[in-house]
């Protein structure tokens, strides 16, 4: 299975602040998904990022407060812009190798804290 | 929209009791069905999946079959131990191509000695 690098593992941000987050995988891969676990509860789809397309956004987030770049098939950015507290979340990055039996990898996920 | 629909948590049990975590799914087609474990300052990690209707999948002493006549997927475990204690994640994916994983609310498990 694949496996992903993730940071910052963690980070603590003034608010109005913005926050890059980077996911590497150690093999092509179609495509990238981030995730959002807010406080205690289930992960969120955020938005799925196809290399060399614009990201697909779920409903309920936009591309001005989380844009994404996945500049190759290897890599991508999060970024949580103009923060508030009630970014403060764990936002993780995953993906599915090639093959259909196969599960999804996640990353470590980077806990956010915004003061 | 498809939706996963878990048992609330926590539970809690003694070391070597039984282990059942309801896992109930809606989908429009025919989807992969996973279980996640969650330890404590972890990420998430792949417990087991079942692609097919009747399939069961296992791992780490854990089960769950892929029932389409009831739409469940319910974990199970014969015998846990203070190790599992963690939050369990039932999700879906539709169809075989590289579509989202869609989660339910999570059942978290302790187990005391």
């Amino acid at each position: 299975s694949a496996v992903i690098s993730q940071k910052p593992s963690r980070d603590i941000c003034q608010r109005g602040t913005s926050l890059t987050i980077q996911c590497q995988v150690d093999s092509q891969v179609t495509m990238m998904f981030w995730y959002r676990q807010q406080p205690g509860q289930s992960l969120t789809l955020i938005a799925t990022a196809n290399q060399g397309s614009e990201a697909t956004y779920e409903s309920g987030f936009v591309i001005d407060k989380f844009p994404i770049s996945r500049p190759n098939l290897t890599f991508s950015t999060l970024t949580v812009s103009n923060m508030s507290p009630e970014d403060s979340s764990i936002y993780l990055c995953s993906v599915r190798p090639p093959g259909i039996s196969g599960g999804y990898t996640f990353g470590s996920g980077t806990r956010l804290t915004v003061v | 929209g498809d939706s996963v629909t878990q048992m609330e948590g926590p539970v809690t049990l003694s070391e070597e009791a039984f282990l059942t975590i309801n896992c109930t799914y809606t989908a429009t087609g025919y989807p992969s069905l996973f279980w996640y474990v969650q330890y404590p300052g972890e990420g998430l990690q792949l417990l087991l999946k079942a692609t097919k209707a009747d399939d069961k999948g296992s791992n780490k002493g854990f089960e769950a079959t892929y029932r389409k006549e009831t739409t469940s997927f319910h974990l199970e475990k014969g015998s846990v131990q203070v190790s599992d204690s963690a939050v369990y994640f039932c999700a879906l994916s539709e169809g075989g191509g590289y579509n989202k994983l869609i989660f339910g609310a999570g059942t978290r498990l302790a187990v005391h000695p």
